[in-house]
């Protein structure tokens, strides 16, 4: 099966434009998360979509969000973007059961300058 | 809340010396535990979980709800366990995917 994979894996945008990053997870996975990974902060979890509804959200600012579609493909969006949105952005995918393994694909970094 | 504390962020070892990757978290329910390895140019990936209770490339890690810990570790270290390893933690509901991650512990292993 064809892991995870992201688009783009490069972006370099500036302050206070907005950008949509993309995640396609692996056939049959419905369950898609998206992580903020920085050097100060780490890796934090942003939100996790299955079957097209936020299921669960982390401690960011409303200018994040998302969207799962029914092929369970999903994307987030960041408006007015911010210096310290600068990161790498991760998206995980999984199967739908109980204790479900998450799957991570490559990252989208994001240059804001 | 939960919490996962990795006290070392980073942790050099010679090859064939025993290594222990140490983790703690905070979780009042029944945490899930985990830990994720990135090796250099490459993604994330699982490397154990502890309700598999298996050993995966000699790694090992039990979960000690007494003193809340779940350190990874193994007798004899190998150059290409040189990596970032992370621990991590799922709670809340169950089904929900939500992953809280440690700083990370970059582990060297020299030769």
């Amino acid at each position: 099966k064809a892991g995870v994979t992201q688009t783009p894996r490069y972006l370099i945008k500036t302050r206070g434009q907005q950008v949509t990053l993309s995640c396609s997870p692996i056939s049959g996975h419905r369950s898609v998360s998206w992580y903020q990974q920085t050097p100060g902060q780490g890796l934090q979890f942003l939100f996790e979509y299955f079957s097209e509804t936020q299921r669960n959200k982390g401690n960011f600012p409303g200018r994040f969000s998302g969207r799962q579609f029914s092929n369970s493909r999903s994307e987030m969006n960041v408006s007015t973007l911010e210096l310290g949105d600068s990161a790498l952005y991760l998206c995980a995918s999984s199967l739908p059961g109980l204790q479900e393994t998450q799957y991570f694909g490559p990252g989208t970094r994001l240059l804001v300058l | 809340a939960q919490r996962v504390t990795q006290p070392e962020k980073l942790l050099s070892v010679f090859k064939g010396a025993p290594v222990e990757l140490k983790c703690n978290y905070s979780y009042s329910g029944s945490p899930e535990l985990f830990w994720y390895v990135q090796y250099s140019r490459q993604r994330l990936q699982l490397l154990l979980r502890h309700i598999s209770r298996e050993s995966i490339k000699g790694f090992t890690a039990d979960l000690n709800k007494g003193e809340t810990s779940f350190h990874l570790k193994k007798p004899f270290a190998q150059e290409e366990d040189s990596a970032m390893y992370y621990c991590a933690l799922r709670g809340g509901f169950q089904g929900a995917q939500k992953l809280v991650f440690g700083q990370g512990t970059r582990l060297t292993i020299n030769p």
